[in-house]
């Protein structure tokens, strides 16, 4: 059983386009975390959401944690080739961090 | 600025031999952990150690071991190795367990059981 289920898959979109995508639960997290990671490498953190309701920001990339801390979202507003990658979220449980298995999202120019 | 560094980078076993995958960290956190990365499986905890002296089960424990050196090093061990352990192995570290500090990974070691 997937803790986390991140949604869709896989997204290839037009270079300017907007998306959004999502990771959902049935558990409640202390926080969640988004990781971007390019091929050959590990994965890199965008950010931690915190607090139920809570929204960050960081540049095109808006993150969003639910108010039941439950689930989150990552809009992308004009992407970019080089948004290009693979997104995990991964939420604080424990002593551990538990992935979700990520969304591939390839933007073509 | 070395971070988490993983060796060796790439490996090729036959099945049956045994080998161990080195990471040392350098940010002096006292967590540690040794992930799988599968084609459409996501990342797979295998072991972690929460502190230097302990170590603790993951997801997918089966078939290996981890030894906790020291502080900086954390090694995993496969025993005898099987095709089905063909995989991308991450290692990470963060400054504390049970809170929400990031996980900084290294680049990885690709692994292949012939």
């Amino acid at each position: 059983t997937q803790l986390l289920e991140q949604s869709p898959q896989f997204l290839s979109i037009q270079e300017g386009e907007n998306l959004t995508v999502y990771c959902n639960s049935s558990s409640v997290f202390s926080s969640l975390q988004w990781y971007r990671q390019e091929p050959g490498e590990g994965p890199v953190l965008l950010v931690t959401v915190v607090t139920g309701g809570e929204v960050k920001k960081l540049k095109r990339l808006t993150f969003q944690f639910g108010d039941a801390r439950k689930d989150s979202s990552l809009h992308i507003t004009a992407a970019q080739p080089g948004d290009t990658g693979l997104y995990l979220c991964a939420g604080n449980r424990d002593d551990k961090i538990i992935f979700g298995k990520g969304t591939r999202l390839h933007i073509l120019p | 600025n070395a971070g988490v560094t993983q060796t060796p980078k790439f490996q090729v076993l036959k099945t049956g031999q045994s080998m161990t995958l080195q990471c040392a960290q350098d940010m002096n956190h006292n967590s540690m952990y040794w992930y799988r990365q599968d084609p459409g499986m996501g990342l797979r905890l295998i072991y972690y150690s929460a502190s230097e002296g302990t170590t603790d089960k993951g997801e997918v424990p089966n078939g290996y071991n981890v030894s906790r050196l020291n502080k900086r090093e954390f090694s995993l061990r496969l025993e005898s190795a099987a095709p089905s352990q063909t995989s991308v192995y991450f290692c990470a570290s963060r400054g504390q367990p049970d809170s929400n500090q990031p996980q900084h990974f290294g680049d990885g070691t690709r692994l292949s059981i012939l």
